[in-house]
């Protein structure tokens, strides 16, 4: 019961340029969170948002989040060879918030 | 350091073995979850537990099971049901119990390799 997608797949960009992924679900949330993963790595929180919230800052990261489409972005500025890593979005899936449903990722290359 | 720690880093198994993978944490989470990950694709949940000795079926629980005896460990088994267990196996856990509204943090993988 897949709840996120991530749109683009992958993603290549200069360092320096900024980054774009977003978040797509299916039911009503009570919080959207973005995860990190440098390759055959495990998992690394980023950011959580929750469902009244709009927006969140961390550092170079600003997440957003739209409730009536069902949306979410998460924009990394001025990037860096360093971000190159799978970004995952993750939410509580209707009907069992207690665990969390995982998108593909987006796969993130910055060429420096 | 609190963390969670998984066991081992490789693993190889024979077709028809069973094995088992080991999760441990030490940051007194409730919660803890198992998930099962292929190449270029995102996580799959196994199984996950909210408290001692009680653990619930994820989407691909066939051919796996758990315990929980303790609560600072998770260890997942891998039958010989599962006819393809080739994957890299990520150990979760949570703060509490219930809805998850925290992050949560995630062991380093063990990388399942059938021979």
């Amino acid at each position: 019961s897949q709840q996120g997608e991530e749109d683009p797949q992958a993603l290549s960009i200069q360092e320096g340029e900024n980054a774009t992924m977003n978040c797509s679900y299916k039911t009503s949330i009570n919080n959207l969170q973005w995860y990190r993963q440098n390759s055959g790595r495990g998992l690394v929180h980023l950011i959580l948002i929750r469902s009244n919230e709009r927006e969140k800052h961390s550092g170079r990261l600003r997440v957003t989040l739209d409730t009536s489409k069902k949306s979410s972005s998460l924009l990394i500025t001025a990037s860096r060879a360093a971000d190159t890593a799978s970004y995952f979005c993750a939410t509580p899936p209707s009907g069992s918030a207690r665990q969390l449903t995982f998108g593909s990722g987006t796969q993130l290359t910055v060429l420096p | 350091d609190g963390g969670i720690t998984q066991s081992p880093k490789y693993l190889f198994r024979k077709e028809g073995q069973n094995v088992t993978l080991s999760c441990e944490q030490n940051l007194n989470h409730d919660a803890m979850y198992w998930y099962r990950q292929d190449p270029g694709q995102g996580l799959r949940l196994i199984y996950y537990s909210q408290i001692v000795n009680d653990f619930q079926k994820g989407d691909i629980a066939e051919g796996y099971s758990v315990s929980r005896e303790k609560k600072e460990s998770f260890p997942l088994t891998v039958t010989s049901a599962q006819k393809n267990p080739t994957a890299f196996y990520l150990c979760a856990s949570n703060p509490r119990q219930g809805v998850v509204d925290t992050e949560a943090f995630f062991g380093q993988g063990t990388r399942l390799t059938v021979v």
